[in-house]
């Protein structure tokens, strides 16, 4: 079975301090997906990674594939109370199938 | 159109009802996804439609029965629910299978 481990699970932090959410695997993914959900809503995709070393940059946000392709981060700068929100990775693997990590609860405090 | 739209928006039924979740979606997308989502946690993949045809069924039990009539509508009905069943039912569309996936806003059902 594969797994996308996500951490930490939940964050609450200050308004304007920065943070990294991890996405790791011990498996290669063709892809990597980003998507952030808030309370009552569906997940909306914020970026796609490819290619191994990717870095891709959204606003404060900062994403990050993998040289291997088995991991990513996201980092976010000067985090805003309009970040919070439940951050979710899924990779898409070998067999086409979209592999989902457990999510990271964020809680930005004003 | 860049929306994925789902009727209705909340639901409450109890256990002997029948109901329909819809999902609409006119981006040409051609796989259509259902998903369930328990709260604190990730979409779990329920169904999975590629040009119309139901490409994958993750063990879901017969109470729930997916129906795309075509390739911008997919539904889900829904009879003899238990409670456990309650949850944010999800419906996305992708242009291929599994490519980045379009959410719709979810239906919160309440199975009494």
């Amino acid at each position: 079975t594969q797994l996308l481990e996500q951490s930490p699970q939940f964050l609450s932090i200050q308004e304007g301090e920065n943070l990294t959410v991890y996405c790791n695997s011990s498996s290669v993914f063709s892809s990597l997906q980003w998507y952030r959900q808030e309370p009552g809503e569906g997940p909306v995709l914020l970026v796609t990674v490819v290619t191994g070393g990717e870095v891709k940059k959204l606003k404060r946000l900062t994403f990050q594939f993998g040289d291997a392709r088995k991991d990513s981060s996201l980092h976010i700068t000067a985090a805003q109370p309009g970040d919070t929100g439940l951050y979710l990775c899924a990779g898409e693997d070998s067999n086409y199938q979209l592999i989902w990590g457990a999510g990271t609860k964020l809680i930005i405090k004003p | 159109d860049t929306e994925v739209t789902q009727t209705p928006k909340h639901l409450v039924m109890g256990m002997t009802n029948k109901k329909s979740l819809k999902c609409e979606q006119h981006m040409g997308h051609r796989a259509m996804y259902w998903y369930k989502q328990k709260a604190k946690k990730p979409p779990e993949l329920m169904f999975v439609y590629s040009y119309e045809k139901l490409s994958i069924n993750e063990s879901v039990p017969s109470r729930f029965s997916p129906e795309c009539p075509n390739s911008s509508l997919l539904n889900l009905h829904l009879h003899a629910l238990q409670p456990e069943d309650s949850a944010l039912y999800l419906c996305a569309s992708s242009q291929r299978i599994y490519n980045e996936q379009f959410f719709g806003p979810g239906t919160r059902l309440t199975v009494l």
